[in-house]
């Protein structure tokens, strides 16, 4: 079983949409959690962590439910600018720092 | 601000060839990071470094060795490329502390082998 799971995609959605992305995770001592945004043949770059609090960055809101061990990003009014993929990280600090990826949710924003 | 910076960025060996790829980061990172990105597969965990000196495997290491000789530099080495190692090839460091951590990644080495 994967680490971290994450539906493909691609969610193909008009400006000014509000998406979900949700992403498991397997491993129940995993301690700390990530979305990163990656660009078409581009290195990925941190979006947001992810808190048991949830946090909000803006238009991004993201999301943490340890009990069913899931992470959620969510992004209101659409730009076309949010097209990408986006990954699902988790890792565990206690364990060499250790990132493991989903393997990324593709989004297109359409004019 | 240069970061992680890896070279060469694109490359294409032949089957049984052998190069070796270099990161480095000026962060004064501990953690150092190799993985590779083949499509619907996400990034998986070649090696890793928590320190100058010191490497270990992590989920794909076959056919693949490491080195980190200096605290800045970690390589990774195909000792005799085949086909299905072509992909793209992503360096990252991290720090760590008591709030968490983030890694940082080089911009990528697409590798062919033909």
């Amino acid at each position: 079983r994967k680490e971290v799971e994450q539906d493909p995609g691609p969610f193909n959605v008009p400006e000014g949409a509000t998406v979900a992305f949700n992403c498991t995770y397997s491993n129940s001592a995993s301690q700390s959690f990530f979305w990163y945004r990656q660009d078409c043949r581009k290195e990925p770059k941190l979006l947001m962590s992810v808190y048991s609090s949830g946090n909000e960055d803006g238009r991004f809101t993201a999301q943490l439910n340890r009990a069913s061990q899931y992470i959620s990003l969510l992004i209101r009014d659409s730009k076309l600018s949010d097209s990408a993929t986006y990954l699902c990280v988790v890792i565990s600090l206690y364990n060499f720092n250790k990132f493991y990826f989903g393997s990324g949710t593709k989004l297109n924003v359409k004019p | 601000n240069a970061g992680v910076t890896q070279t060469p960025k694109f490359r294409v060996l032949k089957t049984g060839q052998s190069m070796t790829l270099l990161c480095a980061q000026d962060m004064n990172h501990e953690y150092m990071y190799w993985y590779r990105q083949d499509p619907g597969m996400g990034l998986r965990l070649i090696h890793y470094s928590v320190g100058e000196g010191t490497t270990a495997k992590g989920e794909v290491p076959d056919g693949y060795n490491v080195s980190r000789l200096k605290k800045q530099n970690f390589l990774l080495g195909l000792e005799s490329a085949a086909p299905s190692q072509t992909s793209v090839y992503f360096c990252a460091s991290s720090y760590q502390s008591w709030w968490g951590t983030e890694a940082f990644f080089g911009q990528g080495t697409r590798l062919t082998v033909v």
